[in-house]
Formats: C-alpha cells, sequence, structure tokens
C-alpha cells in the first residue's frame, strides 16, 4: 500500500521569507511523486513533478521541490514568500505503472505580511 | 483554455435518494479519474477509466457506487440510496496519453446528503 504524510497542519511564513512544505511517502518500487496547490473555492492546481532525472524539481508560481529517495521525502520549497502563495498545499505519490494517486492530507500556508 | 469541467457544482439531496454528477475531461484527454474529497482531508481515490474501460476501482467505491464513460469522453458518477457519510466533494480529473502521470482535476461537485 502507498502512503503520505504531510507532518504539519500548517506552516506560518513571514513574506520575502523561504518556506518549505515536508512531504514523506511510502510505495513499493519507484516513486512518482506531485505536489498540488488548493485555493479556497477553486479545484487542485498541480504544481510539480518528480517521475526520475534531477532530483532537484522546478514547478509553476517559483516552486521546486526535492527528491531524497534515502528519506523518502518529497519537500516542497520557495526561495521567497508572496502573500498570494497562502494556500492548501498537497503531496500525493503513485507507483510506477499505477495512476492511483494517493494524497497527504493537505498542509495550510499562510503567508503574512 | 477549456479545463475540466463537472456539473452540478453542487447537489443537496435526502437520505435514500440516488444521484448523478457529470464529468467532461479535457479534450483529448484518454485518461479520467474519480476522487472523493472531505473536509480536512486529501483526495481519496475512487475509480480510473482509460478511454471506456474502467480499469482500477478503490474499495472505497461500494456497491452502491457506479461510474460509467460510455464514448469515452464524459463520465458519470451515480451514487444510489445515498447515506449522510456520502456528503463530500467528488472530484474529477482528466490526464492526456503517454506517461505524463499528471492529472488536471476540475471544480469538483459538493454533495450534502440530509
Amino acid at each position: 500500500a502507498q502512503s503520505v504524510a504531510q507532518p504539519e497542519d500548517q506552516v506560518n511564513v513571514a513574506e520575502g521569507n523561504p518556506l518549505t512544505v515536508k512531504c514523506t511517502y511510502s510505495v513499493s518500487g519507484n516513486p512518482y511523486l506531485f505536489w498540488y496547490v488548493q485555493y479556497p473555492n477553486r479545484g487542485l492546481q498541480f504544481l510539480l513533478k518528480y517521475i526520475t532525472g534531477d532530483n532537484l524539481v522546478k514547478g509553476s508560481y517559483g516552486f521546486e521541490a526535492e527528491f531524497n529517495k534515502s528519506q523518502t521525502s518529497f519537500h516542497l520549497k520557495k526561495p521567497s514568500a508572496l502573500v498570494s502563495d497562502s494556500a492548501l498545499y498537497f503531496c500525493a505519490v503513485t507507483g510506477a505503472g499505477s495512476y492511483q494517486l494517493t494524497f497527504g492530507k493537505g498542509t495550510k500556508l499562510s503567508v503574512i505580511p | 483554455d477549456t479545463g475540466v469541467s463537472q456539473d452540478p457544482r453542487h447537489k443537496i439531496t435526502k437520505r435514500g435518494q440516488n444521484v448523478t454528477f457529470r464529468c467532461d475531461p479535457i479534450s483529448e484527454h484518454n485518461r479520467l479519474y474519480w476522487y472523493r474529497q472531505t473536509l480536512g482531508q486529501g483526495p481519496e481515490f475512487l475509480t480510473y477509466f482509460q478511454n471506456e474501460a474502467q480499469l482500477e476501482k478503490s474499495r472505497l467505491l461500494s456497491d452502491r457506487f457506479s461510474a460509467e464513460r460510455p464514448k469515452g469522453s464524459f463520465s458519470t458518477l451515480e451514487i444510489q440510496r445515498t447515506e449522510q457519510g456520502d456528503s463530500a466533494m467528488y472530484l474529477c480529473a482528466s490526464s492526456p496519453p503517454g506517461q505524463s502521470y499528471e492529472q488536471y482535476f476540475g471544480p469538483g461537485t459538493r454533495l450534502t446528503v440530509t
């Protein structure tokens, strides 16, 4: 069975500071990893993915994520947070050959002006 | 840019009634997925279609739930004899052919069972 853990329900960061949203996963075989963002009253939006290759993945809106196989982690990062980044962030995983995404419970990011 | 659309956006029904939701994927996306999301949780996978074939079903998808994608385009999700525990946001997603794996989500249908 595959699973995702997002250990922080909420992350608060000051505008302009770097941000990190944590994610660890468990899956059989090679992981395919994703980050999605959900704004109030809007659908989930795809941010970035790791399938293979470089461990540092760049995505939309200046976000990036680092895949760490030994720590089974895929943390989301951004060098300088914006107030508009405030939203709910979900990490998801699936195994090679499967299209069934397993999501974490989400982390609420609040960027304080 | 036409994204994934879902209809209706909101549905209130009484316990025991049947409801049906529709999802229209992004044009030329051959894979279509249904998820359910409850408050404070991430989306949970229900089922997946490749073209018109239903290839994966979650154990969450009880006998009261049925999904179809008859012509490989739009899909419907029906819940029979609704229960209060069925109250949730039902999300549809689609993805293009090939090995891209990312899924593009619609706005969801919020179901409230009273």
